[in-house]
């Protein structure tokens, strides 16, 4: 499986914007990139996800590197409600295995007041 | 919408007893996954169901752990008999598809406690 490094944890000023980096340096042609954050005593809740194009919903963006081997997710402003653990996750869009979500040990984010 | 509804939240058993998770998926999807989540290993795939049939259970334990589906709108995951490295939170997924592109929509877990 492709494998995805994050940093360990990151800090954020409320109200400001956040990037928080991933590297997949072995990703696929059908490696779609995931993101999903899990609150405090919570479950996982999907972010965002894209294949080659940055993409961008209501709560964050995607930037995805032209060669595909790194992508930041931005939140644009961040609010005490994002501080969590943010999951960055390849999903390959060819195989049987295309159900896996595998989770690292992500990126614990604190917001500062 | 509901979600996903998992109970009980929490659960306090002792070494031996059979223990019993529920999960009610979100109606309409026809995936359903089981995950563990430790501090030592964290989240971690137990078994996936594709429309109530269970595709992949490579990641249950041993056979100490069950699950099945009944049901479209029901699953259980069961472990006889418990023990203490089994305490963790068990989530419940469920999804439209299992395509690479669907969401995956998490139930808010059981804490299990296995003295």
């Amino acid at each position: 499986d492709a494998k995805t490094t994050q940093p360990n944890s990151m800090e954020s000023n409320e109200e400001e914007p956040v990037h928080l980096p991933c590297n997949h340096s072995t990703i696929s042609g059908t490696d779609y990139i995931h993101w999903y954050r899990q609150l405090p005593s919570q479950g996982p809740e999907y972010v965002i996800h894209g294949l080659t194009s940055n993409v961008n919903n209501r709560m964050a963006s995607l930037a995805i590197a032209e060669d595909r081997k790194s992508s930041t997710l931005i939140l644009h402003r961040a609010t005490l409600r994002d501080a969590a653990v943010y999951y960055c996750i390849l999903r390959d869009a060819s195989g049987a295995g295309s159900y896996q979500l595998t989770f690292g040990k992500g990126t614990k984010l604190s917001v500062i007041p | 919408d509901a979600g996903v509804i998992q109970s009980p939240r929490h659960e306090v058993t002792e070494m031996g007893q059979e223990v019993t998770l529920r999960c009610k998926p979100i109606s309409g999807h026809n995936s359903l996954f089981w995950y563990r989540q430790t501090m030592m290993r964290g989240l971690e795939l137990l078994i996936y169901f594709n429309n109530n049939v269970p595709i992949d259970d490579s990641g249950m334990p041993e056979d100490r752990f069950s699950a099945k589906m009944p049901n479209a709108s029901f699953s259980t995951l069961k472990i006889q008999p418990s023990e203490p490295r089994d305490s963790a939170v068990y989530f419940c997924a469920s999804s439209f598809q299992a395509h690479s592109t669907d969401t995956q929509y998490f139930g808010p877990g059981t804490r299990l406690t296995v003295l």
